[in-house]
């Protein structure tokens, strides 16, 4: 079965630029996240998503930061513009429907350096 | 105010010796906890995870966790640690509500001289 798959792994941008990465989950996972994770620090939840309904995204910094997941399946995760302070690993995770709350299944991360 | 505190930032053990991991917690319902790892330019993978029943949990790569309700702790350990177990070490606390949202400790990072 084939994991969290997450594009691209490393990208470095100058501030105020934009940056999109990609995240598709395990097949037929319902639920996908969007997590930062800050060097030195847990992850922090950005948005939840139940197919392609947001379930929360109380933590998503909304005036650089958009996420979307159209068909319920893979998703983009944008900022623009960037900030230095966004830098950091930017983890998806799913799980499927149904699962007890926590067992989630990540991918490698994407690792954004701003400049 | 619910949260996760990992107090030790950084550990150092021999290949061979035994490990205990801290973790305690703060929160207000019946908690599901965990323990991920995360290995060095990868995602989280979790190790074991209480729901309830036992309080001693296995896990996958010969770790173990005991929950105690009345120190509110769930420590994760392993007997004897392989060079392969250095990575950072994630505890984390949920609940059974519809939203699954995680708190997170800072983790604790591991590492293993030979």
């Amino acid at each position: 079965e084939a994991g969290v798959a997450q594009s691209p792994r490393y990208k470095i941008i100058e501030k105020r630029q934009s940056v999109a990465f990609w995240c598709n989950p395990i097949s037929g996972h319902a639920t996908l996240y969007w997590y930062q994770q800050i060097l030195g620090q847990g992850p922090k939840l950005l948005i939840q998503f139940q197919n392609n309904g947001v379930v929360d995204d109380s933590q998503l910094p909304k005036d650089r930061f958009s996420a979307e997941r159209l068909k319920g399946v893979d998703s983009t995760l944008k900022i623009q513009p960037a900030k230095l302070e966004d830098s950091a690993v930017y983890l998806c995770a799913s799980t499927p429907q149904g699962a007890l709350t926590g067992e989630l299944f990540f991918g490698e991360g994407s690792r954004l350096t701003v400049l | 105010a619910q949260s996760v505190t990992q107090p030790d930032i950084h550990i150092t053990v021999s290949e061979g010796a035994s490990l205990e991991l801290r973790c305690n917690y703060s929160y207000g319902a019946t908690p599901y906890l965990f323990w991920y790892v995360q290995s060095p330019g990868q995602g989280l993978q979790l190790l074991l995870k209480y729901f309830s029943g036992d309080t001693l949990v296995q896990g996958i790569k010969g770790f173990e966790a005991e929950f105690k309700r009345s120190q509110s702790s769930f420590n994760l350990r392993k007997p004897s640690v392989h060079w392969s177990d250095a990575a950072e070490y994630f505890c984390a606390v949920g609940n059974a509500g519809n939203n699954r949202k995680l708190i997170w400790g800072l983790g604790t990072s591991l590492a293993v001289n030979p």
